[in-house]
């Protein structure tokens, strides 16, 4: 059973296009995240969701939007998608904000 | 942010060599907690340490945490070629940015 599940695992799009990214986790997890690597390896928040109630938005576009339908799963929705969104997106889920971090396989965002 | 650095950027060892990477960080933590990312996969958690520890293990890693020096350092020993990987650490406080991580690279 795969603890932390994320699709699609690789997503190609135009600019200006709409497009969601799904998070599962089986873990029984109180706070689920969304990061992004980008092409020099750093990774950085974006989003933590504990028991549905946003605890962290970092500086970034609002053309991002969490979506958690339940405490199991984290959507990650993009609006008008540019060319400077194409990276790796991870999702993760950890038993409180301050425990170890059990990562998705990450979704290649690339937009040509 | 606490932003986790790692230093050095980049480790090229052979194998059954020991490897160290380093991690700062700017402000007061929880706690800190290396993971490993292999090429094109997710993170893996390998320790947590708590603010008040200051050194912890785990096989053949080895965790040191001196909150004086906003450092942290790990040992990786008698290496692998398996080890190859990338190695994040991330400060755990109100909230957190891993740094760009530890390149390792184990040669048989």
């Amino acid at each position: 059973d795969t603890a932390v599940s994320q699709t699609p695992k690789y997503l190609v799009t135009q600019m200006g296009n709409d497009k969601s990214i799904k998070c599962e986790q089986n873990l029984g997890h109180d706070t689920m995240y969304w990061y992004k690597q980008d092409s020099k390896k750093f990774l950085k928040i974006m989003f933590s969701y504990n028991n549905k109630e946003l605890i962290i938005n970092e500086t970034v576009p609002n053309r991002f939007s969490p979506k958690s339908p339940d405490k199991a799963h984290l959507n990650l929705h993009i609006n008008s998608l540019e060319l400077g969104d194409s990276a790796v997106y991870f999702c993760a889920s950890s038993q409180d904000q301050y425990a170890e971090a059990f990562f998705g396989q990450g979704t290649r965002l690339t937009v040509v | 942010s606490q932003q986790g650095e790692e230093d050095p950027q980049a480790l090229s060892i052979q194998e059954g060599e020991n490897a160290t990477m380093n991690c700062s960080y700017k402000t007061s933590i929880n706690n800190l907690q290396w993971y490993r990312q292999n090429s094109g996969r997710g993170l893996v958690h390998l320790i947590l340490i708590r603010s008040n520890e200051r050194e912890k293990h785990s096989g053949r890693l080895r965790v040191t945490l001196d909150t004086s020096k906003k450092s942290s350092s790990l040992l990786i020993t008698a290496s692998r070629a398996a080890d190859t990987a990338s190695y994040f650490c991330a400060a755990y406080g109100q909230n957190f940015v891993f740094g760009p991580g530890t390149r390792l690279s184990v040669l048989p």
